[in-house]
Order: structure tokens, then C-alpha cells, then sequence
């Protein structure tokens, strides 16, 4: 099926610094989306995008956090500072319409 | 408060037998539930999926059972092999409103085939 992209794979980073992850989503998609996945627990939408804006955002995303997609190339999520409970694996996901989301292989952030 | 929810939480079969996978869930507004298969390390891939207007949707060994007056739906996976081990998450939608496919998920379902 359509691949989606994510770099990198591990990213592990000091508490209070910025930290940006990378997607690629598939070529003709028009919605991006990322969740964010606590181990042993399920996965939880974070936000999605659409037409470069946000279109909704869960009570996970937080102030810290944003995301874009500046002239179609990568789909970010940063954060800005980050906190010791930020340490999750994001998956990013696009689709082309409403349905059928695809993800990535996911980025596990490690924050010390 | 889980709004879709899993079981069994792990489910071990035999090669060739069908392992039966349960989801429900509590907002009846959801109308779209997709299934994901997740190997270790990897991210989940898009299995088969159905929305609220059908009972039933089948694609090769895998189909979705739906009943939407209990807000159940169950994933049979027939003549189960050993590369259908992974983790299966059950998600729901309420996609074709105003909020652009928000994805809920369920815990999972550990399945384990055995040859």
C-alpha cells in the first residue's frame, strides 16, 4: 500500500529542548495527521491538517506543540520545550480523503 | 472513559483455525471503523475497514462483522497463519462531519498463530 515516511526513527533529546519530526506523507494526500502512542497504551490523535491548516486538535495537543508543512515537503510536529512526559512513539499519518489513514513506521522520542 | 474498546487483550490460535477478535464502542455518532494490523516496530498498516450502512464486509480472510444496535463489531480471520501474528487495533471514526477523520483507537488484540 501507499507508504508514509518518518524521520528519524529514534530521536532522544534533553528535557527543555526543541525537537522536530519529519513526514513524508504519500504524494497525493491532502490530510496529515499525527498521534502520539505512550508504551502499553493506545494510540491518541494529537492533530490533523488540512488546506496548510489545523483543523482540529485533541487536549494532548499542547501549547508546546505545533506543526506545518511548508510548500509540500516534509509535514513537522515540533515541540518547543519538551517535557519528560513527551516521551512517546508519533506516528504520522495522511490520507487522501476523510478515510483511510495511513501510517508511518513511527518516531520513538526519548526525552532525558 | 475508553470510547472503543478491545478483547481478548492477547489471543493465541492454531494454523488453520479462525481467531475472532472483539471491538465496541460507546459514541454512536462514530460511523467508520477501520481495522490495523501492527508488526513489531513497524507502523499499524490499513487492514480492511467498514462503515456504520453495512453489516458485513469481507476481503479474502478477513471480515468485519458489524452490529450497530449493540455497537459491536468483531474481525474474523479464517485459516489463520503464522505471518497473520501481529497486534490488530480496532478504530473508529465519526469521518463526514466536521471533524476531518479523527481516528479513535482501541488498546489492541496480540494475536499468535502457531504452525
Amino acid at each position: 500500500g501507499p507508504k508514509v515516511l518518518q524521520i528519524p526513527s529514534h530521536q532522544i533529546i534533553d528535557m527543555g529542548q526543541m525537537v522536530t519530526l519529519n513526514c513524508d506523507p504519500v504524494s497525493n494526500h491532502l490530510y496529515f495527521y499525527w498521534y502520539k502512542q505512550i508504551l502499553g497504551q493506545q494510540m491518541e490523535f494529537l492533530v490533523n491538517f488540512y488546506n496548510g491548516k489545523v483543523m482540529e486538535k485533541s487536549k494532548l495537543f499542547k501549547d508546546q506543540f505545533s506543526v506545518e508543512r511548508p510548500d509540500g515537503s516534509y509535514f513537522t510536529l515540533k515541540i518547543q520545550p519538551t517535557a519528560l512526559e513527551d516521551s512517546a512513539v508519533y506516528f504520522c499519518a495522511s490520507s487522501f480523503r476523510q478515510y483511510e489513514q495511513y501510517f508511518g513506521p513511527g518516531t520513538r522520542l526519548t526525552v532525558l | 472513559q475508553q470510547q472503543v474498546r478491545q478483547s481478548p487483550q492477547s489471543l493465541t490460535v492454531w494454523e488453520g483455525e479462525t481467531a475472532i477478535l472483539n471491538c465496541s464502542y460507546e459514541d454512536s455518532t462514530f460511523n467508520y471503523f477501520p481495522w490495523y494490523q501492527q508488526f513489531p516496530g513497524e507502523g499499524p498498516a490499513l487492514l480492511i475497514s467498514i462503515r456504520s450502512v453495512s453489516d458485513k464486509k469481507e476481503d479474502g480472510r478477513f471480515t468485519i462483522f458489524f452490529n450497530k444496535r449493540e455497537k459491536k463489531l468483531s474481525l474474523h480471520i479464517t485459516d489463520s497463519q503464522p505471518g497473520d501474528s501481529a497486534t490488530y487495533f480496532c478504530a473508529a471514526s465519526d469521518a463526514g462531519t466536521q471533524v476531518v477523520g479523527q481516528l479513535t483507537f482501541g488498546r489492541g488484540t496480540r494475536l499468535q498463530v502457531y504452525a
